[in-house]
C-alpha cells in the first residue's frame, strides 16, 4: 500500500527565514511525485513534478527536491503570501494518471 | 477556459437523501477523479475515470456513484447519504502529456454537510 508521510503538521515562519517542509513516501514503483499547494476553501493548486532521485525544480522562493525515500520542499526567505497548506502525493507506476496518494500536508504560516 | 467547475458549493442534506455533485471541465481532459478531504485524513481518491464511458473504483468508492457520457462531465452521486460522508469534496481533471509532467487541475470543492 502507498504511503505519504509528511512533516510537520504545522510550521510558523517569520518573513525572511528559510526552512523546509518533509515528505516521506512508499510506494511500489515511484511514477511520480507531485507538490500542491491549498489555500482556505480552495482546491489544491499544482506546483511540481519529481520523477527521479536527484532530481529538483524551482519556483520562485520554492525548491522541491527527490530521493529515494523522501522529498523535501525548500521555502526560502519567504513571504505572507507563501502561507498555506503544502500538500505531497505519490503516483505509482502501474496507475493511471488520476490516481495519487496523497499526504495530510503541512499547514505553513508566514508571519510579517 | 473556466478550468474545472464544481457546483454546489455548499450543501447540507438529512440522513438518507439522495444528491448529485456537478464536475465540469473544458480543458479536453480524458482523465478525471472525485477525491474527498477530511480532517486528519488528506485526500483519498472516490472514483475516476480514464475517458467517456469508461469509470473505475477508488480508495473509497462505497456510497457513491459516478458516470462518465461526455468527456467534459464527472458527476458524483450520493445513493443514500450519511453522516459519514460529510466531508469536502474535490473533482479533479489530469493533463497527461505523452513526454510526462502530468498534473492535475482541481475544482474549487464543495463542502457537503449530512445531518
Amino acid at each position: 500500500e502507498d504511503q505519504v508521510t509528511q512533516s510537520p503538521e504545522a510550521l510558523r515562519l517569520q518573513e525572511g527565514e528559510s526552512s523546509s517542509l518533509n515528505c516521506s513516501y512508499t510506494v511500489s514503483g515511484l511514477r511520480g511525485l507531485f507538490w500542491y499547494r491549498q489555500d482556505p476553501g480552495k482546491g489544491p493548486e499544482f506546483l511540481f513534478t519529481l520523477y527521479s532521485a536527484g532530481e529538483e525544480k524551482e519556483k520562485e522562493r520554492l525548491k522541491a527536491t527527490l530521493t529515494k525515500k523522501e522529498s523535501f520542499l525548500h521555502i526560502t526567505a519567504p513571504k505572507p503570501e507563501d502561507s498555506a497548506t503544502y500538500l505531497c502525493a505519490v503516483q505509482a507506476q502501474e496507475t493511471s494518471g488520476s490516481r495519487l496518494t496523497f499526504g495530510e500536508g503541512t499547514q505553513l504560516t508566514v508571519n510579517p | 477556459n473556466a478550468g474545472v467547475t464544481q457546483t454546489p458549493k455548499f450543501q447540507v442534506l438529512k440522513t438518507g437523501q439522495s444528491m448529485t455533485l456537478q464536475c465540469a471541465q473544458d480543458m479536453n481532459h480524458e482523465y478525471m477523479s472525485w477525491y474527498r478531504q477530511d480532517p486528519g485524513m488528506g485526500l483519498r481518491l472516490i472514483h475516476y475515470s480514464v475517458g467517456a464511458g469508461i469509470t473505475d473504483q477508488g480508495e473509497v468508492p462505497n456510497g457513491y456513484n459516478v458516470s462518465r457520457s461526455t468527456t467534459e462531465d464527472f458527476p458524483l452521486r450520493l445513493l443514500s447519504a450519511a453522516p459519514s460522508q460529510t466531508s469536502v469534496y474535490f473533482c479533479a481533471s489530469t493533463w497527461w502529456p505523452k513526454l510526462g509532467g502530468e498534473k492535475l487541475f482541481f475544482g474549487s470543492g464543495t463542502q457537503l454537510s449530512v445531518l
